[in-house]
């Protein structure tokens, strides 16, 4: 059975740090996502990455896969309060009967305080 | 387009009521999944399908709970009898599988409360 776990599952940052969360998979993968979940919303896509040394990077943030690890880090610069959320990973399995299905993490509980 | 639709958006009832949410996928869209969120086991998947066809419901926690898509546009997730540890927020998303990316659009969810 896959796992997918996450660490920190909390995380507590001062505005202006940085800080990386780590995602650790229990089976052969290339391909990673990671989700963000505002309080009370729905997950919305951030990162898809689909090989060995991805590197995928939006504002603050940037995400990595090391498939030979089973490892990929959210890496977050100089947090500001907008990005106060929680981020989850989130791998395929490998295909049967012609889809694939995600496994979570159980998200990274992250706020920035001032 | 409008995303993923979810209906109800809050549902209350009582112990042993039949309860069923509703989804309608991303036209085009060819895999649709049922995800269940809870603060103690995080986000579950309960199954999900492509092509219509139900692919894995592994997820599925027992008898009480039952899923269909009749059709491309719309899924059901019925549980009968429900039950207080049913309370959670359900997920529907879905996904074109062959785009060599299995990325998912989640809808607004259904948050389900049984008293």
């Amino acid at each position: 059975e896959l796992k997918v776990e996450q660490n920190p599952l909390f995380l507590s940052m001062q505005e202006g740090k940085n800080y990386t969360i780590y995602c650790n998979y229990s089976t052969t993968s290339d391909r990673l996502y990671w989700y963000r979940q505002d309080p009370g919303k729905s997950l919305e896509s951030l990162f898809v990455l689909l090989s060995n040394g991805a590197v995928k990077q939006e504002g603050r943030l940037m995400a990595s896969l090391d498939t030979k690890a089973r490892l990929s880090t959210l890496h977050i610069t100089a947090a500001v309060h907008d990005l106060s959320a929680t981020y989850f990973c989130a791998v395929d399995i490998p295909p049967q009967g012609g889809s694939e299905k995600l496994v979570f993490g159980k998200g990274t509980k992250l706020t920035v305080n001032p | 387009d409008a995303g993923v639709i979810q209906s109800p958006r809050h549902e209350v009832t009582e112990m042993g009521q039949e309860v069923t949410l509703r989804c309608k996928p991303i036209s085009g869209h060819n895999s649709l999944f049922w995800y269940r969120q809870t603060m103690m086991r995080g986000l579950e998947l309960l199954i999900y399908f492509n092509n219509n066809v139900p692919i894995d419901d592994s997820g599925m926690p027992e008898d009480r709970f039952s899923a269909k898509m009749p059709n491309a546009s719309f899924s059901t997730l019925k549980i009968q009898p429900s039950e207080p540890r049913d309370s959670a927020v359900y997920f529907c998303a879905s996904s074109f599988w062959g785009s060599g990316a299995n990325v998912l659009t989640f809808g607004a969810g259904s948050r389900l409360t049984v008293l």
